[in-house]
């Protein structure tokens, strides 16, 4: 039962251009979620995260923004670069303690 | 200084045979975790432990068996392996009181 889900599973940006991951979650009771980014051959490294009492949560060039009624979250990345060519997984639980719940990847291409 | 780290890196090996990975933070974290990345992608938690002790063991077949020494190591040990558990194993660790995992940069175990 997946509980997450990235319907995307590849998207291409040009360089300087807005990248927008996208992320939707089954389960209600999910409390916090968070962006990780993987290199081939290197496992996941966080990248930003969001608690369900807000709706917008920035870094530098990434913002993530989540919507609780529609049980969705997106990530931005704004001006893309091509280090940031990586696959981009989303994650949640239901809080401290529980264990997080992974969506299957976006791979972002960000063309120079 | 690698945080998580995993060995072996890569493992090849054959059907029926018994097989370990080793996985050992130096965050002083107090949970460990380890994940399985199957052919779809799909990260999905296999155990987590918290001061060696098991609170987290999803539906794995009993031919995985988790083993801690101390809380720093947490060792995947399969038996009787086959074709079907091929894939990418992550270890992971957190802070109990934190949010976020931090991983290793996982073992591509191949059953031929």
């Amino acid at each position: 039962d997946q509980q997450v889900k990235q319907n995307s599973p590849s998207l291409s940006v040009q360089e300087g251009r807005i990248s927008i991951l996208n992320c939707d979650y089954t389960n209600s009771m999910f409390d916090y979620f968070l962006w990780y980014k993987k290199y081939p051959a290197e496992g996941p490294t966080f990248l930003i995260s969001i608690s369900s009492i807000k709706d917008k949560n920035e870094d530098g060039r990434f913002t993530v923004f989540l919507n609780k009624s529609a049980k969705h979250l997106s990530l931005h990345i704004v001006p893309s670069q091509p280090g940031d060519s990586a696959v981009y997984f989303c994650a949640s639980n239901k809080g401290p303690g529980n264990q997080f719940y992974f969506g299957t990847g976006t791979s972002l291409t960000v063309i120079p | 200084d690698t945080a998580v780290s995993q060995t072996p890196k890569y493992l090849v090996t054959q059907m029926g045979n018994d097989k370990s990975i080793k996985c050992e933070q130096n965050l002083g974290h107090d949970t460990m975790y380890w994940y399985k990345q199957d052919s779809k992608k799909f990260l999905k938690i296999m155990f987590s432990y918290n001061n060696k002790e098991l609170i987290i063991n999803e539906t794995v077949p009993n031919r995985f068996s988790p083993k801690s020494p101390d809380k720093a190591h947490l060792n995947l040990h399969i038996n009787s392996l086959e074709l079907g558990d091929s894939a990418v194993y992550f270890c992971a660790s957190s802070q109990a009181v934190t949010y976020g995992y931090t991983f290793g940069s996982g073992t591509r175990l191949t059953v031929v």
